[in-house]
């Protein structure tokens, strides 16, 4: 079963905006990732925030976590079409082995 | 460095005929291994994961099966395959031991059972 949900499911932008992806989960987790998988191809890791972190960057990539509300956002600045991809949250089970579970996807189309 | 092999990149099956889809990863010891799968257009649904060789966890009730024959291979299998079990099947890995390790994907097989 899923255990993240993302939204938007399709998201299609201007290039040089900035992208915003939701993603909400169900149960405790240890860890959260996000992942971006270009068409027909596997998926990617972007970056992953631990459960005691709240925020966290990576070069125009920007997540945020809250665990009382059992939700993230990854927030992509300055969008390139090149970002044209699907990207997928996925949380670390609490339980203390690597059973990694991934959410539905948002589908970001960058237009140039 | 590390790498994950994943074959055949597509395959085309008739309906119950029998699966047998490997991957292997190399520059590691003794990784987590997962099999995902994907349907068109939608999120990927864990399979089976295995933290050690003869150790496999399986998520879904379904017709097939997972193997772990040797510390970094990997194998998917099936006896008769149905219509459903066309999609994208990733195979994935990650390093023991380490809670938070980010997983590797393989480039996918992408099944189309007839």
């Amino acid at each position: 079963s899923q255990q993240g949900e993302e939204d938007p499911q399709a998201l299609s932008i201007q290039e040089g905006e900035n992208a915003t992806m939701n993603c909400s989960y169900k149960t405790s987790i240890n860890n959260l990732q996000w992942y971006r998988q270009n068409s027909g191809r596997g998926l990617v890791h972007l970056i992953l925030i631990r459960s005691n972190e709240r925020e966290k960057h990576s070069g125009r990539l920007r997540v945020t976590l809250d665990t009382s509300k059992k939700s993230s956002s990854l927030l992509i600045t300055a969008s390139r079409a090149a970002d044209t991809a699907s990207y997928f949250c996925a949380t670390g089970d609490s339980g203390g082995y690597q059973k990694v579970t991934f959410g539905t996807g948002t589908k970001l189309q960058v237009i140039p | 460095s590390q790498t994950i092999h994943q074959w055949p990149a597509t395959l085309v099956q008739p309906v119950g005929s029998p699966l047998s889809l490997e991957c292997t990863v190399e520059g590691t010891s003794n990784p987590n291994l997962y099999w995902y799968r994907q349907a068109a257009g939608r999120g990927l649904q864990l399979l089976f994961y295995s933290v050690g060789i003869g150790q496999i966890s399986s998520e879904v009730p379904q017709n097939l099966s997972a193997s772990r024959p040797q510390d970094r291979q990997f194998i998917l299998s099936s006896k008769k395959l149905l219509l459903s079990d066309s999609g994208f099947y990733l195979c994935a890995w990650s390093v023991d031991r380490v809670v938070r390790a980010p997983l590797h994907f393989g480039n996918g097989t992408r099944l189309t059972v007839t």
